[in-house]
C-alpha cells in the first residue's frame, strides 16, 4: 500500500519561500510509470495542480506558476519536494502531494498540510 | 489552457436518490477525466477513471459516462456518507485541471 506523508513549516512570510516534503512508502519514486505531484486548496476553495516530476526526472508545471515553483526529488531518501518562491497571501492553502498514474489520475495522496503565508 | 465547468455547484437529495453531476471540458479531452470525492479535512479520492472506469474497492453505486466535452458522473443510490464535495479533473497535453466541484447533501 503506497503511503504519502508532507511535512514542512506551518506558516511562511510573505516574499520568501516555501518549501515542503513528501515522503513514499510502499512504493519508489524512481518506479517507471508514475508522476509525482503537488496539488493545493485555499481554504474553502477548488483544487490546483502545481506540477509533477515524473519517475524520470522530468518536470512540469502549472503554466500560471511554473516561475515560481521547482519540484525535484530525492531518490535515495524516496521522497519528493516543492519550493514555491516569492510567496504572497493568495499562496495560503493547504498542500497535498499525491501519486499521479496511467491517463493522469491521482490514486494515492498525503492528508495534506496547512501553510499559512502571513507575517 | 482547458477549462473545466461542473453543474450543479451544490444539490440537496434524500437517501436512496439517483444523483447526476455533469462535467463540461472547454475542449476535447476524449476520455482524460476522472471523478474524485471529498470529505471536510480530508484529501479526495479517486472514484472514476478514464470517464466510466471504476477504481479498485469503489462502491459500484457510483458511476460515470462521457466522451470528448461532455461527461456525467451518477450516483444510483445516495447514502448518508455520500456526503461530500465532487470534483472532476481532466488531463490533456501533460496538464490537469480540476473542476469547481459540487457539493451534495443530504436533504
Amino acid at each position: 500500500q503506497v503511503q504519502l506523508q508532507e511535512s514542512g513549516p506551518g506558516l511562511v512570510k510573505p516574499s520568501q519561500t516555501l518549501s515542503l516534503t513528501c515522503a513514499v512508502s510502499g512504493g519508489s519514486v524512481s518506479s517507471g510509470g508514475y508522476s509525482w505531484n503537488w496539488i493545493r486548496q485555499p481554504p474553502g476553495k477548488g483544487l490546483e495542480w502545481i506540477g509533477y516530476i515524473y519517475y524520470s526526472g522530468h518536470t512540469y508545471y502549472n503554466p500560471s506558476l511554473k516561475r515560481r515553483v521547482t519540484i525535484s526529488t530525492d531518490t535515495s531518501k524516496n521522497y519528493f519536494s516543492l519550493k514555491l518562491t516569492s510567496v504572497t497571501a493568495a499562496d495560503t492553502a493547504v498542500y497535498f502531494c499525491a501519486r499521479g498514474y496511467g491517463s493522469g489520475r491521482f490514486d494515492y495522496w498525503g492528508q495534506g498540510t496547512l501553510v499559512t503565508v502571513s507575517s | 489552457d482547458i477549462q473545466m465547468t461542473q453543474s450543479p455547484s451544490s444539490l440537496s437529495a434524500s437517501v436512496g436518490d439517483r444523483v447526476t453531476i455533469t462535467c463540461q471540458a472547454s475542449q476535447d479531452i476524449r476520455n482524460y477525466l476522472n471523478w474524485y470525492q471529498q470529505k471536510p479535512g480530508i484529501a479526495p479520492k479517486l472514484l472514476i477513471y478514464d470517464a466510466s472506469n471504476l477504481e479498485t474497492g469503489v462502491s459500484s453505486r457510483f458511476s460515470g459516462s462521457g466522451s470528448g466535452t461532455d461527461f456525467t458522473f451518477t450516483i444510483s443510490s445516495l447514502q448518508p456518507e455520500d456526503i461530500a464535495t465532487y470534483y472532476c479533473q481532466q488531463y490533456n497535453t501533460l496538464s490537469f485541471t480540476f473542476g469547481p466541484g459540487t457539493k451534495v447533501d443530504i436533504k
